[in-house]
């Protein structure tokens, strides 16, 4: 089974800190997305990578940065969390040239007061 | 482009009844589309998908959904749901570079 695991469940960061999300999946895939989720606005894609190093913006990617510097991990950075980042982050990764179906961990709910 | 409307953002049911949730696409490429489900407290699975062939799929939970090229639509049946069913559900298009568009979602609120 692909396993897609966050380093977090809940986080609480203050308005002005550096955010750290870390996603790491066990399958070898080469596509890996950040998607943000909040009630009646559903999923929103932040940031995608297709391969090491490699990054391309979504639809919400301000204020937000992201990192692969290996095939299995890809990380979301807050560079100055705000209050409007508060949301629930997930991860998602699909093996590249598969039928889409993409793999998701279970999310982290993150608070920023 | 991609877009997903999923005219409901909550359906409440009884428990045994039946249900559909509505889903409309537009899409500029080849049609690819998803249900997935989210339980509480937990990230998305697959329901079940429409690539190709039969316009009838069907999950192993007993729900179903219909592809309907003419009326841009995706819906969701299930013929009798139970308690376990209560979950949101998300229709998504699949767009270029395996990338995802989702609706924003349904409440399934299942009651006895």
């Amino acid at each position: 089974d692909v396993k897609v695991t966050q380093s977090s469940r809940y986080l609480v960061k203050r308005t002005g800190e550096k955010v750290f999300l870390e996603c790491v999946q066990d399958m070898d895939h080469e596509n890996m997305f950040w998607y943000r989720q909040d009630p009646g606005l559903g999923l929103r894609l932040i940031y995608f990578s297709y391969d090491v190093k490699m990054k391309e913006k979504g639809d919400i990617p301000e204020g937000y940065s992201v990192s692969r510097e290996k095939k299995e991990r890809f990380s979301l950075i807050l560079e100055s969390a705000s209050t409007n980042q508060t949301s629930m982050y997930l991860c998602a990764s699909i093996r590249a040239g598969s039928s889409y179906e993409q793999y998701f961990g279970p999310g982290t709910r993150l608070t920023v007061t | 482009a991609q877009s997903v409307t999923q005219l409901d953002s909550q359906v409440p049911v009884f428990e045994e009844a039946p249900v559909e949730l509505r889903c409309n696409y537009s899409s500029s490429v080849s049609v690819y589309l998803f249900w997935y489900v989210q339980y509480p407290n937990q990230g998305l699975q697959l329901l079940l998908k429409y690539l190709s062939g039969s316009t009838l799929v069907k999950s192993i939970n007993g729900f179903e959904a219909e592809f309907n090229k003419s009326q841009t639509s995706f819906h969701l049946r299930k013929p009798s749901v139970h308690i376990s069913d209560t979950a949101e559900y998300f229709c998504a298009v699949a767009g270029t570079a395996s990338k995802l568009t989702f609706g924003t979602g349904t409440r399934l609120q299942v009651t006895l």
